[in-house]
């Protein structure tokens, strides 16, 4: 079965820290997509990565990088001298390819991180 | 002018109203989602509309009806809530409902149920 452990609750760094937040996934299929949103206070949730299960190749993108590891179904995120504007919840999700039903997308339950000035 | 945009942004409610939730994109997508976000909870998906037509319904309560007069707009018509309902309701959309397209969301309509 599908499944996504976002085991930090909440997490609070001062400006311009670095931050993992871990992502955990567990599924049964070979072929599987991976996705990290951001949801500011705002209430929308904005995209910030796709990566599927052939491709282990990390990816940075300015401040904001990600580890992909099949070994350890561990799809983490780093941000990299964090600010204020990072505070957020940002989840973590896993869609798998060959499922019938529409309901692919499984969402973690969040990190919510603060960003102290 | 966001993607998508959630109409209204706030409701409270009594359990024997009617009301309805709105959802506009903008974005020349084909499928359309209805997300609900509770405290505590993780994102649970509600309906996916694929081209207009419904391919998923999660098991969600009668009390929840949606409708998708077209690829761009939709709308969750809500009747006889109860106070568990009241959570963030989130629209998204896609360009195709495949698993592997990232979504757009909405702001969210953020229902009380009194």
């Amino acid at each position: 079965a599908q499944k996504v452990t976002q085991a930090q609750t909440e997490i609070s760094v001062v400006e311009k820290e670095d931050v993992t937040l871990d992502c955990v996934y567990e599924t049964r299929d070979t072929t599987y997509y991976l996705f990290w949103y951001k949801q500011p206070p705002s209430g929308e949730l904005v995209f910030l990565i796709r990566r599927n299960s052939f491709d282990e190749q990390n990816e940075i993108s300015g401040r904001y990088s990600w580890n992909f590891q099949k070994s350890t179904s561990s799809f983490n995120f780093t941000i990299t001298a964090s600010q204020v504007v990072d505070s957020a919840v940002y989840f973590c999700a896993l869609s798998e390819e060959m499922k019938t039903s529409y309901d692919k997308v499984i969402f973690g339950p969040g990190t919510s991180l603060s960003v102290i000035p | 002018e966001t993607g998508v945009t959630q109409t209204p942004r706030h409701l409270v409610m009594g359990m024997t109203n009617k009301k309805s939730l709105k959802c506009e994109q903008h974005l020349g997508h084909n499928a359309m989602y209805w997300y609900k976000q509770s405290a505590k909870k993780p994102l649970e998906l509600m309906f996916v509309y694929s081209l207009e037509e419904r391919v998923e319904n999660n098991s969600v309560p009668s009390r929840f009806s949606p409708e998708c007069p077209n690829s761009s707009h939709l709308f969750l018509h809500l009747h006889t809530l109860q106070p568990e309902d009241s959570a963030l309701y989130l629209c998204a959309s896609s360009l195709t409902a495949q698993p592997n397209r990232e979504l757009f969301f909405g702001e969210g309509s953020r229902l009380t149920v009194l």
